[in-house]
């Protein structure tokens, strides 16, 4: 069971928007820790999105987008396109564990 | 470019040890932390911990605490992961990735799978 829960998969078409949340607590990102944001493709290392709630950087499209408000953060992926297709982490700073935790991931299918 | 080389696959018994390496290069490698992360079949990312080659001084998550050991060498920009009494449940991808203690993980290795059966 995973500290930070993300909804296990999303899908939209083709140019849709898709939101991907991460539900905290005031032990994580409650607690003023950044969200962070990553996609892994099949096959590859895991890729950083978003850093500090809502920036991306150099060479992320700005499709992805992403934001903050009390204890959860949110993933806001606009003109799907195919290869947007994988699994998505967001990632925090846990007080109460004293490390970095990550969501259980979830799973963007492009339809 | 900045890179992060992992050594490669492992087949280990349940009860051994591994130790997986992470070479970097085009940064300045005390800058940074090395994390290590790692993702069973089937499952989602855990962090392990990290590890400051400034300091030397590691970070283990609270699941991996007696487990797990990372070193660094400097001269080498080389990381070191080691895990002990290896069970089934430790079957998993390993990536290390560049960040500080803080922050996100910006560079990511290419994943070391580590399988343990007898």
């Amino acid at each position: 069971q995973s500290v930070l829960t993300q909804p296990p998969s999303v899908s939209g078409a083709p140019g849709q928007r898709v939101t991907i949340s991460c539900t905290g607590s005031s032990s994580n990102i409650g607690a003023d820790f950044d969200a962070y944001w990553y996609q892994h493709l099949p096959g590859t290392a895991p890729k950083l999105l978003i850093y500090g709630n809502t920036n991306r950087p150099s060479g992320v499209p700005d499709r992805f987008s992403g934001s903050k408000s009390g204890s959860s953060a949110s993933l806001t992926i606009t003109g799907l396109q195919a290869e947007d297709e994988g699994d998505y982490y967001c990632q925090s700073y846990d007080r109460s564990l004293s490390g970095r935790v990550f969501g259980g991931g979830t799973k963007l299918t492009v339809l | 470019q900045i890179q992060l080389v992992q050594s490669g696959a492992e087949v280990k018994e349940p009860g051994a040890s591994v130790k997986v390496s992470c070479k970097a290069s085009a940064y300045t490698f005390s800058d940074y932390y090395i994390h290590w992360v790692r993702q069973a079949p089937g499952q989602g990312l855990e962090w392990v911990g990290c590890i400051s080659p400034n300091s030397g001084g590691g970070d283990y998550a609270q699941n991996f605490q007696g487990k797990v050991t990372m070193t660094s060498d400097t001269s080498t920009s080389t990381a070191y992961m080691e895990l002990n009494r290896l069970t089934s449940d430790d079957t998993a991808v390993y990536y290390c990735a560049r960040g500080h203690f803080f922050g996100g993980l910006d560079y990511w290795g290419q994943g070391a799978p580590v399988t343990v059966s007898s």
